[in-house]
């Protein structure tokens, strides 16, 4: 199994350019997560998906969009892209509220 | 909302000590995750814990759910230990985590 499978791994945008982060994942999950890791913070919740067609803000969603089509694609949408935006983006899904979650490799997106 | 805190935030070990990471909580909570950060930087799961205690080789977690108080140990310290621990507070009600900062470990050999 794939597990949870984020694109790119690395990224350098100019300030100003949008981008879309990739999120999939092949467990059947219902649960999905963006957390942005800065350093020497814990992980922020960005948005959250509880199933296909629901999201919801995290912690910290201004700048972002996300959108869940599908119960296995939870994309990460930066429309302007902000210096301070720049950060280590993780995906996550679990199979329901109270469970483990499953960690992408993460992003590492430098913005210019 | 809820405070998440860890200490140490770094610590260093000689290959065979007992390790302790503690983590504390300022809210009421459902469960307690603590998960590992490799130095490539993927995050797994260690453990998912609501009271008591669990075991998993040679990482142990408890949780004092009077005290909003929870420790990962680990017996028997090896180089490979070598991550960031990071817990996080699953409150009763709520689908998000809040997370500590992580206590970074290097174990010596």
């Amino acid at each position: 199994n794939a597990g949870v499978t984020q694109t790119p791994k690395f990224r350098i945008l100019k300030i100003g350019q949008s981008m879309t982060l990739q999120c999939a994942q092949d467990m059947n999950h219902n649960y999905m997560y963006w957390y942005r890791q800065d350093p020497g913070m814990g992980l922020k919740l960005i948005y959250y998906s509880v199933g296909a067609g629901i999201t919801d803000k995290g912690e910290v969603p201004n700048g972002y969009n996300v959108s869940r089509s599908t119960t296995e694609d939870f994309p990460l949408r930066l429309e302007l892209a902000a210096p301070s935006q720049t950060s280590v983006y993780f995906c996550a899904s679990s199979n329901r509220y109270g469970q483990p979650q499953h960690f992408g490799d993460g992003t590492r997106l430098s913005i210019l | 909302k809820n405070e998440v805190e860890q200490s140490p935030q770094n610590l260093t070990a000689q290959e065979g000590e007992f390790i302790t990471i503690n983590c504390s909580y300022s809210v009421g909570i459902s469960a307690l995750h603590w998960l590992q950060q490799h130095p490539g930087g993927g995050i797994v799961s260690l453990f998912m814990l609501s009271s008591g205690k669990k075991k998993h080789g040679r990482l142990i977690a408890t949780i004092n759910i009077q005290e909003k108080h929870s420790s990962l140990h680990i017996t028997a310290s090896h180089p490979r230990d070598s991550a960031v621990y990071i817990c996080a507070a699953e409150e009763g009600g709520s689908e998000k985590l809040v997370f500590g900062k992580g206590t970074k470990l290097t174990v010596n050999p």
